[in-house]
């Protein structure tokens, strides 16, 4: 069992570039989550999704698009990458918002 | 919106001494504080959580307690191994729709042989 696969896992942009991360999710959840991870700062919302064809923005999500064209999908894009989306990148999903989210390996994303 | 503190934010036990990590969060619609523990490399994984209707739940040598009225909630770790060094991240979130979970910035956890 799969779980939740994030593509890539490692990838370095030059400023400017555009780029998409792709989550995918084996579990039949209706949640799917964006976080960045930052030293210091914890687990930081992108953009989240509750169900396919919606998305909704989190606590920082400017510089980002997502899209959830399929129920196991999750997209994350940045259109004009900026050395400040230098980060880690966690994909999450969970059946409803009280119940375990699952997350995938990360991606490291370093904008050069 | 949700806002939850986590400290101490770095904690440093002997090995077989307890641990313990608390959180407090500001919305009292707040129903669902799960607990997560992230190694080295790797995506958060959940160890323990508890529900706002229930004050303790237990598993092994995990506890979490969890004050509601006081809105703040705790991780207790027995007899701590070094397997336990890891970063830990409390949450909370409501179980209404199109709630997302908020977390705390996490605690270093290390545990000196």
């Amino acid at each position: 069992n799969a779980g939740v696969t994030q593509t890539p896992k490692f990838r370095v942009l030059k400023t400017g570039q555009s780029m998409t991360l792709l989550c995918a999710q084996d579990m039949n959840h209706e949640y799917m989550y964006w976080y960045r991870q930052d030293p210091g700062m914890g687990l930081r919302l992108i953009h989240y999704s509750v169900g396919e064809g919606t998305t909704a923005k989190g606590e920082v999500p400017d510089g980002y698009n997502v899209s959830r064209l399929k129920k196991q999908n999750f997209l994350l894009g940045l259109e004009s990458a900026a050395p400040s989306q230098t980060s880690v990148y966690f994909c999450a999903s969970s059946y409803r918002a009280d119940t375990e989210a699952f997350f995938g390996q990360g991606t490291r994303l370093t904008v050069v | 919106g949700e806002n939850v503190e986590q400290h101490p934010s770095t904690l440093s036990v002997q090995e077989g001494d307890s641990a313990v990590i608390k959180c407090t969060y500001s919305d009292s619609a707040s129903n669902y504080f799960p607990w997560y523990k992230q190694e080295l490399g790797k995506g958060p994984q959940l160890i323990i959580d508890i529900r706002s209707n229930v004050g303790e739940k237990k598993d092994q040598r995990i506890a979490v307690t969890l004050n509601k009225t006081a809105k703040h909630f705790s991780l207790h770790i027995t007899e701590t191994q070094p397997e336990d060094s890891a970063v830990y991240f409390c949450a909370a979130s409501i179980s209404n729709y199109g709630q997302n979970f908020v977390f705390g910035p996490g605690t270093r956890l290390s545990v000196l042989p």
